[in-house]
């Protein structure tokens, strides 16, 4: 069974740090492009980055650029996003998903930046 | 703004039709593939339609994708009260080098 589990979220102020992990079972993790989407309270979906399955490629959305690094660990089935100078806009539940067609989500981690 | 455009909200009636819209550019739709979101509220997001008109495993005939140009429609058949939901379509934009979505379109069954 396909299966991606998020961990990591928390509260953190304004300028802070976080790093999400998202651990992948089911399927053969390095050969699949993984994305984070984050949806912001009572908002829509909005995607942030993706990495392919080798870690050779990756894209991020502007506003992220600079801020976010997104990682993968296939000896560990794992994806990172690492996330420093967090806004109050980065608020949001970060969903890991599987593929260029998001195939499989895990259930988010929710990221409050608040002082 | 949402860089892909679908309406806010639509409703119809139990057992009835509805087509939700989802339009764009060349650069996302017109060349690329299309997606569609199922999103029950608390609830993660569930893939209904990939590459602009296939079901995964599961996602019963009731829905249906198609796309022509720039602009996308998810077809819903026999509606349900389980189909009460936000549905968004997503693709790739070549042109920002990032995965978009629609803004979602919050269905209501009467």
């Amino acid at each position: 069974e396909v299966q991606v589990v998020e961990s990591g979220g928390g509260l953190v102020q304004p300028g802070g740090s976080l790093r999400l992990s998202c651990a992948a079972s089911g399927f053969t993790f390095s050969t699949y492009w993984m994305t984070w989407v984050r949806q912001a309270p009572g908002k829509g979906l909005e995607w942030v980055a993706n990495i392919k399955g080798d870690g050779s490629e990756i894209y991020y959305m502007d506003s992220v650029k600079g801020r976010f690094t997104v990682s993968r660990d296939n000896a560990k089935n794992s994806l990172y996003l690492q996330m420093n100078s967090l806004r109050a806009e980065d608020t949001a539940v970060y969903y890991c998903a599987r593929a260029w067609a998001l195939d499989f989500w895990g259930q988010g981690t929710l990221v409050t930046v608040s002082s | 703004q949402s860089v892909l455009t679908q309406p806010p909200s639509l409703s119809a009636a139990a057992g009835q039709k509805v087509t939700i819209s989802c339009s764009g550019r060349t650069s996302n739709i017109g060349n690329n593939h299309l997606s569609w979101y199922q999103q029950v509220p608390g609830r993660a997001p569930k893939l209904l339609i990939y590459e602009n008109n296939k079901r995964p495993s599961g996602i019963p005939d009731r829905f249906s994708g198609s796309k022509s140009g720039t602009s996308a429609t998810l077809g819903i058949t026999g509606l349900q009260t389980g189909d009460e939901a936000d549905y968004y379509c997503g693709a790739w934009d070549s042109s920002l080098s990032a995965g978009v979505f629609g803004g979602g379109t919050k269905l209501t069954v009467l």
